[in-house]
């Protein structure tokens, strides 16, 4: 089935330490997107990609970096400059227009929750 | 910039009676609208969206929204919920050019038995 695929659902990590969260997907779209999950805080942009081999920051990219050499693999590191990296982190992609607009939804990963101990 | 404003952080709401989750955009330019839904320890998933056309959209469990430009709002609402509509629902807001998406701060519906 076409889909999102995140791994590992659950990770932990000790302070000082860099994580790697994974980001598949087989759904051919253009455009993924890493974002963070807060309580009461909703979704914040972390990185988004457009394209293979480009990517752009977005509201909340301090502590972060991304990688995009395929298009369909998004992998998030989580930098031990991130000072406060526990959270959900939510992976999604969408399939931009011929001319980079909008044309529907972001589709979801089922998400990793990173904790450090 | 454009922001999304969900007005209620929680909405506790008895089974079979009517629910609307209340949802502002700022914007000066055309948006999509969204409503994705999730349940714990998942990701969201897409309840329904307005991209251009009839205003009210609905989605295949009961859940309709109307796009009201001159209130530049897209309340969610269900006449008659459900134990299984117990979910956060959070409201989105993409502008047609430039590909990214801005959310609310979702709203914590709780169907009450």
């Amino acid at each position: 089935d076409g889909g999102i695929t995140q791994s590992p659902k659950y990770l932990f990590r000790k302070e000082g330490q860099n994580v790697t969260l994974s980001c598949e997907q087989n759904l051919n779209h253009d455009a993924m997107y890493w974002y963070r999950q807060d309580p009461g805080q909703g979704l914040r942009l972390i990185y988004y990609s457009q394209i293979v081999n480009d990517f752009q920051k977005g509201d909340i990219a301090e502590g972060y970096s991304v990688s995009r050499e395929k298009k369909e693999s998004f992998p998030l590191t989580v930098t031990s400059a991130q000072k406060n990296p526990t959270a959900f982190y939510l992976c999604a992609s969408s399939q931009p227009g011929l001319a980079g607009e909008n044309t529907g939804e972001l589709f979801f990963g089922e998400g990793s929750r990173l904790t450090v101990l | 910039a454009q922001s999304v404003t969900q007005l209620d952080s929680q909405v506790p709401v008895f089974e079979e009676a009517p629910v609307e989750l209340r949802c502002n955009y700022s914007s000066s330019v055309s948006v999509y609208l969204f409503w994705y839904v999730q349940y714990p320890n998942q990701g969201l998933q897409l309840l329904l969206k307005y991209l251009s056309g009839s205003t009210l959209v609905k989605s295949i469990n009961g859940f309709e929204a109307e796009f009201n430009k001159s209130q530049t709002s897209f309340h969610l609402r269900k006449p008659s919920v459900h134990i299984s509509d117990t979910a956060e629902y959070f409201c989105a807001a993409g502008r047609n050019t430039g590909n990214q998406f801005y959310f609310g701060t979702g709203t914590s519906l709780t169907v009450i038995p």
